[in-house]
């Protein structure tokens, strides 16, 4: 089973591009990376899904090198009400739910004024 | 509004009281699933369903039942809850599977005493 491993918390300042990198060296083949972002009392909310080089939407940006070893998590311009838990996943193409699919304790982001 | 919904959001309950926790989706999506959440160690996922009257177990089915008679509903019911299953419960769906994006309830916190 692919792990990952986050940092355990990152604080940054409003206005700031934050990265937050995930590693997962046993990552397989065919996994897929995932972030999700929760906020306290809520259910998680999908961010960005990615497999390979660059992945962009309207709210954040995900970088996969070339060896799939890592990944890391762009958000531009951070607000206050970007603090939240982010959660790396590895695993499950999205079209096939066999894989497992493993939920690490994620990185709290903080973000000051 | 496309959403997943659960009920009650807050439980407390006494020690071998049978309990039901409801959740609905609006998506038509095919695939339902239910996490619990627990400090340090992320979301771990009970039972999942790839389609009305199929379900399988995740990682942490003890303690728990669950039914898919229809599509958009997907209860989870425990038999005789112990204090162990206190816990803060998410109901999630997907239209492909727990790879492809998920879109999670608001949480249910149960309470067993």
């Amino acid at each position: 089973l692919a792990k990952t491993t986050q940092p355990i918390s990152m604080d940054s300042y409003e206005g700031q591009e934050v990265n937050i990198t995930c590693s997962h060296n046993n990552i397989a083949t065919n996994d897929y990376i995932t972030w999700y972002q929760q906020f306290p009392s809520q259910g998680p909310r999908f961010i960005i899904q990615g497999y390979k080089t660059k992945v962009t939407n309207e709210v954040a940006s995900l970088f996969i090198p070339a060896d799939r070893k890592s990944s890391t998590l762009s958000l531009p311009r951070v607000s206050l009400s970007d603090t939240a838990v982010y959660y790396c996943l590895v695993g499950a193409p999205p079209m096939d739910s066999n894989y497992q699919l493993i939920w690490g304790a994620g990185t709290k982001l903080i973000i000051k004024p | 509004e496309a959403q997943v919904t659960q009920n009650p959001r807050y439980l407390i309950t006494v020690t071998g009281k049978k309990l039901t926790v409801t959740c609905s989706q609006n998506m038509n999506h095919e695939y339902m699933s239910w996490y619990r959440q627990d400090p340090g160690l992320g979301l771990r996922q009970i039972y999942y369903s790839m389609n009305v009257e199929v379900t399988d177990k995740g990682d942490v089915p003890e303690g728990y039942k669950v039914s898919r008679k229809e599509k958009r509903n997907f209860p989870l019911i425990l038999e005789s809850p112990s204090p162990n299953q206190t816990s803060l419960y998410f109901c999630a769906s997907s239209s492909r599977g727990r790879g492809d994006e998920q879109y999670f309830g608001p949480g249910t916190r149960l309470t067993v005493t």
